[in-house]
């Protein structure tokens, strides 16, 4: 039961390919998030979502797309892979008591070639 | 300029010793400060968070302290383990309330903090 899991773990993907990154958690948190995390920067926020049907650009969005029909799910779209989108990338979600903690899932380590 | 500087970038310390990480910001306005213990591999798990009113946060051996006047907050770790082997970040958030401030997260690039036997 491990509440936020990312699939896949690993990635390998030619540039100009179209690539899926899927979230999925089992509390039933309102808030979802994509952030992005390269070498000697710190976690970017790629979009977040409030509710199912709700998104909202974060602060590196171009070349990603995201949907959330469903609560549980979150996905990350790279309609057109390019190599500067080689990076790890961590779905959160928000949840506590007073909606205040962020729980990480473990990761996806996508390289663009 | 990233609004969110941590130092030292990496640190080597001897298992049993104490260290401290700081972290300086600029976001402005503050709503709360939040560090994170990142193993390699994995994702970010919270450590302590903390608001514009509280100075100080324990968890067990991580004691973090925060001055929002000098807008500057440390994690100490206490007698360390092997097990502390990770990155340490510090996350600042900006906007009121605690899901506004989530999506107006800064992230600093994070301490690699090595524990040798």
């Amino acid at each position: 039961d491990a509440g936020i899991t990312q699939s896949p773990r690993y990635k390998i993907t030619e540039t100009g390919r179209q690539v899926t990154l899927m979230c999925h958690q089992t509390w039933s948190h309102s808030y979802m998030f994509w952030y992005r995390q390269d070498l000697g920067h710190g976690l970017r926020l790629i979009y977040y979502s409030a509710a199912a049907d709700i998104t909202d650009k974060g602060e590196v969005p171009d070349g990603y797309v995201v949907s959330r029909s469903k609560t549980e799910n979150f996905p990350l779209t790279l309609e057109s892979a390019t190599r500067s989108q080689t990076s790890v990338y961590f779905c959160a979600t928000m949840g506590g008591a007073t909606n205040e903690k962020l729980f990480f899932g473990s990761g996806t380590q996508l390289s663009v070639l | 300029k990233n609004q969110v500087e941590q130092s030292p970038q990496s640190l080597i310390i001897l298992e049993g010793k104490n260290c401290t990480l700081q972290c300086n910001y600029t976001v402005s306005p503050f709503s709360n400060l939040r560090w994170y213990k990142q193993d390699t591999g994995r994702g970010p798990v919270s450590l302590t968070i903390m608001t514009f009113s509280e100075n100080t946060k324990s968890n067990g051996r991580y004691t973090a302290t925060l001055d929002a006047d000098t807008k500057q907050s440390s994690l100490h770790i206490t007698a360390s383990q092997l097990s502390d082997s990770a990155s340490y970040i510090c996350v600042v958030s900006a906007g009121q309330g605690w899901t506004r401030a989530a999506n107006d997260m800064r992230f600093g690039a994070g301490t690699r903090l090595t524990v040798k036997p």
